[in-house]
């Protein structure tokens, strides 16, 4: 079973409307969860970080995290067409070492 | 604060040659991962370093693939002979995380290098 799964889409939305994005995972003893953006070309860079069941806003974006249904999700609110871009949510490994697994991510296509 | 810095940030070889990738970490970051990324897919690691020691390098193509961690903190990935398959983006990626329980740690990412292998 992989750790992560994550629709890779494409999931289009257009501009303005609210993009959910999720991923659910095996690993029930995970403790801490990020969501990573990469433009096409470039690195990837954080966005959120999230580590206790519950909502976590920052601007635009809100982190889900629901560790009895093991999901996390991402919301982007008022979508912008610069949002469009790759998600990543890596998932760490039990026992340590600071070890996370990359899924493939979701492509987001904001549509103006 | 000064990212994480990786050169070259292309490199064309052809097949069986041998090339190096340089990875300078955030100061004061412990954790060093590499990672290789195939267009379309997401970051897979290669090899995971904790101040100088490894940490985990299964997925490390041991046979072609080398990486060291001089005194903790520069890093180098040689790749030698390359394949077709190798062409992919080498990311360099760095975190706080000095010890190996608790939760893991946001990672910041180098600008990558592209390979290509002719």
């Amino acid at each position: 079973q992989k750790e992560v799964e994550q629709n890779s889409g494409p999931l289009s939305v257009p501009e303005g409307a609210i993009a959910s994005l999720n991923c659910t995972y095996s690993d029930r003893g995970s403790q801490s969860f990020f969501w990573y953006r990469q433009y096409s070309g470039k690195s990837p860079e954080l966005i959120m970080s999230i580590y206790s069941n519950g909502d976590k806003e920052d601007g635009r974006f809100t982190a889900q995290l629901n560790k009895a249904s093991q999901y996390v999700s991402l919301l982007i609110r008022d979508s912008q067409p610069s949002d469009s871009a790759t998600y990543l949510c890596p998932l760490p490994s039990r026992g340590g070492y600071q070890k996370v697994t990359f899924g493939t991510g979701t492509k987001l296509q904001v549509i103006p | 604060e000064a990212g994480v810095a990786q050169s070259p940030r292309y490199k064309i070889i052809e097949k069986r040659q041998s090339v190096a990738f340089w990875c300078n970490p955030i100061s004061g970051h412990a954790t060093l991962y590499w990672y290789q990324q195939i267009l379309g897919q997401g970051p897979k690691l290669l090899i995971q370093f904790q101040n100088n020691g490894v940490v985990d390098d299964s997925q490390l193509p041991k046979d072609r693939f080398s990486a060291e961690r001089l005194k903790g903190v520069d890093s180098t990935l040689k790749i030698q002979p390359a394949k077709l398959e190798d062409s992919a983006v080498y990311l360099c990626a760095s975190s706080l995380a000095d010890r190996a329980g608790g939760p893991a740690d946001t990672q910041y990412f180098g600008p990558g290098t592209r390979l290509t292998v002719l």
